[in-house]
């Protein structure tokens, strides 16, 4: 079974710190890893995606890493502001059908 | 570019009613779009895809016969929710992309319908 793996399941941090997320994945054959933020009631918008050749991709102040032979990626997120407060969603493609991780809630507090 | 619009971005109705929530790809053709469920606190469940011309695919457990989709343009795709009963209340999400120009499959999700089905 396809599975992606998130961790923690929620974090809560000051604005102005940074925090890094986890995402673990047994999914195969392997497309693309995608990092979405979703905020609440909203659909998901994409961040960042990595093919199996990329190692580190950025997008303003969040940067995900990927190592496609442990199958493990991050996401950093820099300098943190009220408005990341959200879930952020690891995405693993096979192919056009997505494999999502539960996410991770991260609440930003001033 | 590739803004995906849902309507209604909120709907209530009785039990037993049916509910139409609409997609559209607004700046781009879709030849494929997707339709998710989300219960609070957990991730997105696919539903079923769309290729416009032809029927649905649903995943398993799916009730193809309570979930009406429709495809009739490659900008338009509409889930029709049958019969509505409370257990059908959720935040559908449906999302769309276009096969062969993005190397990734890119998919663009739409905004989201919260349906509460009183």
């Amino acid at each position: 079974k396809n599975q992606v793996e998130q961790s923690p399941q929620s974090l809560i941090i000051l604005e102005g710190k940074n925090c890094t997320l986890q995402c673990n994945y047994t999914v195969s054959p392997f497309s693309n890893l995608r990092w979405y933020k979703q905020d609440t009631g909203r659909g998901p918008v994409s961040l960042t995606i990595m093919t199996f050749s990329e190692n580190t991709k950025s997008n303003g102040r969040y940067t995900a890493t990927l190592d496609a032979d442990t199958k493990q990626s991050s996401l950093h997120i820099t300098a943190s502001q009220l408005s990341d407060s959200a879930s952020y969603i690891c995405v693993v493609s096979p192919g056009y059908k997505l494999s999502f991780g539960a996410g991770t809630t991260v609440t930003v507090r001033a | 570019g590739a803004v995906v619009s849902q309507h209604p971005s909120r709907v209530i109705c009785k039990s037993g009613t049916s509910v139409k929530i609409e997609c559209r790809s607004l700046d781009f053709q879709a030849t494929t779009m997707f339709w998710y469920r989300q219960f609070p606190k957990q991730s997105l469940m696919l539903m079923a895809t769309s290729n416009e011309g032809s029927k649905a695919t649903y995943e398993q457990g799916v009730e193809k016969d309570k979930f009406l989709i429709n495809h009739a343009s490659l900008t338009l795709s509409t889930l029709t929710v049958t019969s509505a009963h409370p257990e059908d209340s959720s935040f559908y999400i449906c999302s769309a992309s276009v096969a062969g120009v993005d190397p990734y499959n890119e998919q663009f999700f739409g905004p989201g319908t919260r349906l509460t089905v009183l």
